[in-house]
């Protein structure tokens, strides 16, 4: 049992390239979302999926586009990547019993 | 709409003594309250959370949390810090779709 499993690790871009970072849990659950991290500023939600085939916008959304490609897979794209998407991402998914988030161990993206 | 308020982005304390991390949320419904802990370079983890059930929460690595809802808070404490405590530490509340809005965190140094 993996837990949230997240890739890459570490990613460099330069601006306008494009990316794509995996997320996949194993524990069955419904919901999963994207955050980011910055200094100072905690965690901020980017997007959210509530089940297979269903996204909807977080708080900082602009400039990224998910996919909930099955149960297990959340991914999250930049498609232009800007200096300002310099950041730690992270994935979690949810357990509605448990009413408690799991996370991933995040990953890191400088762009340049 | 929610929010979390986290009082001190630093907190130092000496090995053995009492830590205590302050966190003050808004919630336009009852919520649910969270703590996690991030070590360096990994993701988030939790301590421990509330749920409606109990006020007065234990979780782990000998933390607790009492939820005072007549002073919106949810304050973390520890009768005795460890130098394995020393980590960043983060308040969260659940809302709509059940995502987390977090506090900007702090950052707990334990003296020897």
């Amino acid at each position: 049992n993996a837990g949230v499993t997240q890739t890459p690790k570490f990613q460099v871009l330069k601006t306008g390239q494009s990316m794509t970072l995996q997320c996949a849990q194993d524990m069955n659950h419904n919901s999963m979302y994207w955050y980011r991290q910055d200094p100072g500023m905690g965690l901020r939600l980017i997007y959210y999926s509530a089940s297979e085939g269903t996204t909807d916008k977080g708080e900082v959304p602009n400039g990224y586009n998910v996919s909930r490609l099955n149960k297990r897979e959340f991914s999250l794209r930049l498609e232009s990547a800007a200096p300002s998407q310099t950041s730690v991402y992270f994935c979690a998914s949810r357990s509605r019993v448990e009413e408690t988030q799991y996370f991933g161990p995040g990953t890191r993206l400088l762009v340049l | 709409a929610q929010s979390v308020t986290q009082l001190g982005s630093h907190v130092s304390v000496s090995e053995g003594a009492l830590v205590l991390l302050r966190c003050n949320y808004s919630s336009s419904v009852p919520p649910y309250l969270f703590w996690y802990v991030q070590y360096p370079n990994q993701g988030l983890q939790l301590l421990l959370k509330y749920t409606s059930a109990a006020t007065l929460v234990k979780g782990i690595n000998g933390f607790e949390a009492e939820f005072k809802k007549s002073e919106t808070s949810f304050h973390l404490t520890k009768p005795s810090a460890h130098m394995s405590d020393a980590a960043e530490y983060f308040c969260a509340v659940s809302g709509g779709r059940r995502a987390l809005t977090f506090g900007s965190g702090t950052r707990l140094q334990v003296q020897p």
